[in-house]
Order: C-alpha cells, then sequence, then structure tokens
C-alpha cells in the first residue's frame, strides 16, 4: 500500500541513549515533517522539510534533528534521549497542491 | 500567540447529528483543515476550506468563517465508527499549520 511507513512502531529506550525514528515515503512529496502528539496537545512540529536538501525548524526542535538526503526518506534522531521526549511520534508528507497531509502510523517511544 | 479552541469532548447517539466547534486565532490565514484520528491510530483528512461557506462531502460537511475565525464540523447519522478524536488546523501566513489539541467524540448507542 503506497504511503508513508515509519520504524520502529514502539521503543522503549534508556535515558541518554541516541535513537532514530525512520520515516519514508513513496508519495514523491516534496514536503516532509515530524510531529509528537501528547494527551492533551494538539500536534506539535518538531522539524520540516520542503524539499529534498533542506530542513527547517518547527515550534518544538530542542533535542532532535533530521535530515533529507532524498525525497523518500527523513530520520528524525534523538541524541541524547529524555523522559520529556516520551510521546508519540507522527511523520508525514503533503501534497504540493491541496496542502493535505499524509500520515504515517506513528512511533510510540518511551524514555525510561 | 496562535490559538485553536475546540471542546476536548463530546458525546452523541447513534443516528444523530452532531456539530463539532473550532475557533482559531492565527497569524494569518490560509485554509481550515478537519482531520479524523480513531485511538492508537494515525490522522486521516476529512475536509478542507479556503473559502467562506459550506462544504459537504456525504454525512459530513465543515463550515468556515473567516470573519469571525470560526469553523465546524458537522457530522450527519453518526455510527459508532464515528468514534474518534476530531482535530481541527489553521494553515498561518508562513503556511505552517497549527493544531487544536482535539475533539474526543463518543458515539453511544
Amino acid at each position: 500500500t503506497a504511503g508513508i511507513t515509519q520504524a520502529p512502531t514502539s521503543q522503549i529506550l534508556a535515558a541518554g541513549r541516541s535513537m532514530t525514528l525512520r520515516c519514508t515515503q513513496d508519495m514523491r512529496h516534496n514536503a516532509m515533517y515530524w510531529y509528537r502528539q501528547d494527551l492533551g496537545l494538539g500536534l506539535r512540529l518538531i522539524h520540516y522539510s520542503n524539499t529534498a536538501g533542506t530542513t527547517g525548524k518547527g515550534e518544538v526542535p530542542d533535542g532532535y534533528s533530521v535530515s533529507r538526503a532524498n525525497t523518500d526518506d527523513f530520520p528524525l534522531t534523538l541524541a541524547s534521549a529524555v523522559p520529556s521526549q516520551t510521546s508519540v511520534y507522527f511523520c508525514a508528507s503533503s501534497d504540493s497542491e491541496t496542502g493535505e497531509l499524509f500520515f504515517g502510523e506513528g512511533s510510540r517511544l518511551t524514555v525510561l | 500567540g496562535q490559538n485553536i479552541d475546540q471542546p476536548t469532548e463530546m458525546t452523541a447517539t447513534e443516528g444523530a447529528i452532531v456539530q463539532i466547534n473550532c475557533t482559531y486565532q492565527t497569524s494569518g490565514f490560509n485554509g481550515l483543515f478537519w482531520y479524523q484520528q480513531h485511538a492508537g491510530e494515525a490522522p486521516t483528512f476529512l475536509s478542507y476550506n479556503v473559502l467562506d461557506g459550506l462544504e459537504e462531502k456525504g454525512r459530513f460537511s465543515s463550515f468556515l468563517s473567516r470573519s469571525k475565525g470560526y469553523s465546524y464540523l458537522l457530522l450527519k447519522e453518526l455510527q459508532m465508527k464515528d468514534s474518534a478524536s476530531y482535530l481541527c488546523a489553521v494553515k498561518d501566513s508562513n503556511y505552517q499549520l497549527i493544531w487544536g489539541a482535539g475533539t474526543k467524540l463518543i458515539i453511544k448507542p
């Protein structure tokens, strides 16, 4: 099925360890995004990329980094995880004409 | 600051009609989205409004008033599968999406 694939689906991580969440899309969308979703809060943008080779900071970028080497892949890295990064992470891409976002199934991360 | 307000939770009866409101204060406006999110799943697109008025799509309709900073999502002939969270999001002057916290809709038989 075409769309966005995220991995892993779920992960428990010790504080201080590094972790990369993977995201791959096959829709050839230029723009891609990483959001975190926490109970009682709206989706918050961590980082985004408008096209391959460029990235930008969102609302809550601290502690996270991204890269966009090609159109399809947009990994999110936590260099040294902290418990406040426990969350559900969604990768998304957008259709340039409508702006509609397409989401991956999410990665549930628990930092202990 | 930018703000999107939605009720936290609503309850409705199967077969009935429910209206979920969304008010926004943002720096500029370039469209408003509604997404549906079932528990434990990803959000999925429902509707997009950029001009004032009502957009109808089957059992779901979305209304926008830009002058009032207001939108609503209308769900008719409610089914149990409509139990989900409904997310309102506004695209601001920088074309970034600002998200509301979502409205959890509970459908009772």
